[in-house]
């Protein structure tokens, strides 16, 4: 596997599920982030992490619960989902958090909450 | 409120022609801009970026134009080619530290052949 690789690809839960995403980077980067992308929406980032440390909470509601156990992984717990919370879920990582430091996206998963 | 926006949700352009794709921001903090293209069931990936202290960056095809002062950069292809068909995302940050990266919504470019 190379870059960021995201499971599943695609995920449809009832709203009393819990269920949770993997995002797994191969770049040998440190920080790690949850982004939301809704229809014609921008990119609404969620979580940020570098050095598996939460740096990074943008209002995100409780139902959604990072986990980041090492640098290489990034999890996305949820549970008790609204249909307004379907959406492209995307992962990146980044070498570092300072300006130069590109962010590289996995392909996202396709979450539909009915 | 969004303070970055691409107000052209699509553009169409012809194969080797110029696709110029527009990009305005709000907050004056922003001094560091980004252009991300992502392809259907692909993540976005990045193509160039442009620091405030430069008002131009070129890498091959794709030319990044900054105006500070009138808040606006634009992204210029050329020549345009079918497989630059994609999403075209702009981003702007602050620079120092870690600055969260702000997205607009999109611009779809069809190049047709």
């Amino acid at each position: 596997e190379t870059g960021v690789t995201q499971t599943p690809r695609h995920l449809v839960m009832g709203m009393t599920n819990k269920k949770s995403l993997k995002c797994e980077q191969h770049l040998g980067h440190n920080a790690m982030y949850w982004y939301k992308q809704s229809a014609k929406k921008p990119l609404e980032l969620m979580f940020v992490y570098s050095l598996e440390e939460r740096v990074e909470n943008n209002s995100v509601p409780s139902r959604f619960s990072p986990e980041c156990p090492n640098s290489s992984h990034l999890f996305l717990h949820l549970h008790t989902l609204q249909p307004e919370d379907s959406a492209l879920y995307l992962c990146a990582s980044s070498q570092g958090l300072g300006t130069g430091d590109e962010q590289y996206f996995g392909p996202g998963t396709r979450l539909t909450v009915t | 409120d969004q303070q970055v926006k691409q107000n052209s949700p699509s553009l169409s352009v012809q194969e080797g022609r110029i696709s110029i794709l527009n990009c305005d921001y709000t907050n004056s903090m922003f001094d560091y801009f980004l252009w991300y293209k992502k392809y259907p069931a692909e993540g976005p990936t990045f193509l160039i970026s442009i620091s405030s202290i430069k008002d131009k960056n070129e890498d091959g095809r794709f030319t990044v134009f900054l105006n500070k002062s009138a808040k606006h950069l634009s992204l210029h292809i050329v020549p345009s080619q079918p497989g630059d068909s994609a999403v075209y995302f702009c981003a702007a940050s602050g620079s120092g530290g870690y600055q969260k990266v702000t997205f607009g919504t999109g611009t779809k470019l069809q190049v047709i052949p």
